[in-house]
């Protein structure tokens, strides 16, 4: 699997964006980006993926780089209850299928 | 609310012991698998069943085994457990093995052991 990198932690105003930034250079080509986050003790929670074009949901906005070697999570107005550890993951489909790689993620806080 | 639960919630063994940690997927899902995750790690691939066999293990010994069941629910079994064991056990599910169409894993909230 690509692995990532993520910034350990950030910090961010309640109601304005939160701009979370992944490098996955090592991406190979049939392999999609995804996002989850896990709020304090509960399972990782999915948010959005891509492979290769921009995406919007009713969560966030994921914009990934013309080369794909990095991406970027975009949650647009952050609440206090989007505080939370966001995991960025590169996607193998193989026979484990669901195996999913975590890293360290990025802790997000979001601030009044 | 994911539709996934896991039981116990928490739970206390000690050295040596076995545990059985249960799961009961969301409706209609085939695909179960489990997770490990220590403090302040991200989670780490157990094992994956589909239709009731294994098929996909990540790097953890032989006596991390499992059981998917007709009705899809599942159990984690630990074997002589070890004090790196503490962590907490996290199951999802899945309505396919996962392929390129697949989306998302649904998590419980996980049961979190302490072995002492």
């Amino acid at each position: 699997d690509a692995k990532t990198t993520q910034p350990p932690s950030m910090d961010c105003a309640e109601g304005r964006a939160a701009n979370l930034p992944c490098n996955h250079s090592t991406i190979s080509g049939n392999e999609y980006v995804y996002w989850y986050r896990q709020i304090h003790s509960q399972g990782p929670q999915y948010i959005i993926h891509g492979l290769k074009n921009n995406e919007t949901n009713e969560m966030a906005s994921l914009i990934i780089t013309e080369d794909r070697k990095s991406s970027t999570l975009i949650l647009p107005h952050a609440t206090l209850r989007d505080t939370a550890v966001y995991y960025c993951i590169v996607r193998v489909f193989n026979n484990a299928g669901n195996m999913l790689t975590f890293g360290g993620g990025t802790r997000l806080m979001v601030k009044p | 609310e994911t539709g996934v639960t896991q039981s116990p919630t928490h739970l206390i063994k000690t050295r040596g012991q076995q545990v059985t940690l249960r799961c009961s997927s969301q409706s209609g899902h085939n695909t179960v698998s489990w997770y490990q995750q220590a403090l302040g790690q991200g989670p780490q691939f157990i094992f994956q069943y589909y239709r009731e066999e294994e098929n996909g293990r990540g790097n953890f010994p032989p006596r991390f085994s499992g059981l998917q069941f007709p009705n899809y629910s599942s159990e984690l079994n630990v074997n002589a457990l070890e004090l790196d064991d503490s962590a907490l056990y996290l199951c999802a599910s899945s309505p396919s093995r996962g392929g390129a169409s697949d989306r998302e894993l649904f998590f419980g909230e996980g049961s979190r052991l302490t072995v002492l």
